[in-house]
């Protein structure tokens, strides 16, 4: 089954502790993406990747890292997280990045930080 | 600067009814536009993506439309039922970019 899966679903931290958001398709999508909701503020995105090592910045970057080493995999990590930080993220793919496909979203992590 | 926006933020209707969701957004230099519907606590699921070259896109009981020229795009949902309620999103690729935008979505409950 095509999909995209985050590990992991929920997750609750304390402040400053490490941690890595995994994200993986099986669809060969060129293009990935990380979002995180807030109420109020809607999806805003936050790193993305066009291809394997090529990642820019979304509208929302700090306090966030990515790698892409290989094409299937788009983790996300927080070296520092802090209790704003705390919000459902998503990771999203597409088969590339120019903007005339499809998204396709995984089930979301929801992340608590204390 | 490419701003999308979604009114109203919520609606309720009675089971039956045909409903019409908007997006609005400031640039019509867009690829295209996909509609997403998210059940609470959940994903995002696509429904429709509309091409700049589309005006119209149709799956089932849904049909999207686009009007680049004025910046907007409606979901249009036939004899809704309780099981479409849910926040619909609306997003865009911004033009020039490898980015996307949301709407803040409109949450849509449909009373049996």
């Amino acid at each position: 089954e095509a999909q995209v899966t985050q590990n992991p679903r929920y997750l609750i931290t304390v402040t400053g502790k490490k941690l890595t958001v995994t994200c993986s398709q099986n669809m060969n999508h060129e293009y990935m993406s990380w979002y995180r909701q807030d109420p109020g503020l809607g999806l805003r995105q936050i790193y993305y990747s066009m291809n394997v090592e090529v990642t820019d910045k979304g509208d929302v970057p700090e306090g966030y890292k990515v790698s892409r080493k290989e094409k299937r995999n788009f983790p996300l990590i927080l070296e520092s997280p802090s209790p704003n930080q705390t919000s459902l993220y998503f990771c999203a793919s597409s088969p590339r990045g120019t903007g005339r496909y499809e998204q396709y979203f995984g089930p979301g992590t929801r992340l608590t930080v204390t | 600067k490419q701003e999308v926006t979604q009114i109203p933020a919520a609606l309720s209707v009675p089971e039956g009814e045909n409903l019409v969701l908007n997006c609005s957004f400031t640039d019509s230099a867009i690829y295209n536009l996909q509609w997403f519907r998210q059940d609470p606590g959940k994903g995002l699921t696509s429904l429709l993506l509309i091409q700049s070259s589309q005006r119209e896109q149709t799956s089932g009981r849904l049909n999207a439309s686009l009007d680049k020229s004025s910046g907007r795009s409606t979901l249009y949902i036939a004899a809704s039922q309780p099981g479409d309620s849910a926040t619909y999103l609306c997003a865009v690729p911004i033009s020039g970019t490898y980015k996307y935008i949301f709407g803040t979505g409109t949450r849509l409950k449909v009373l049996a």
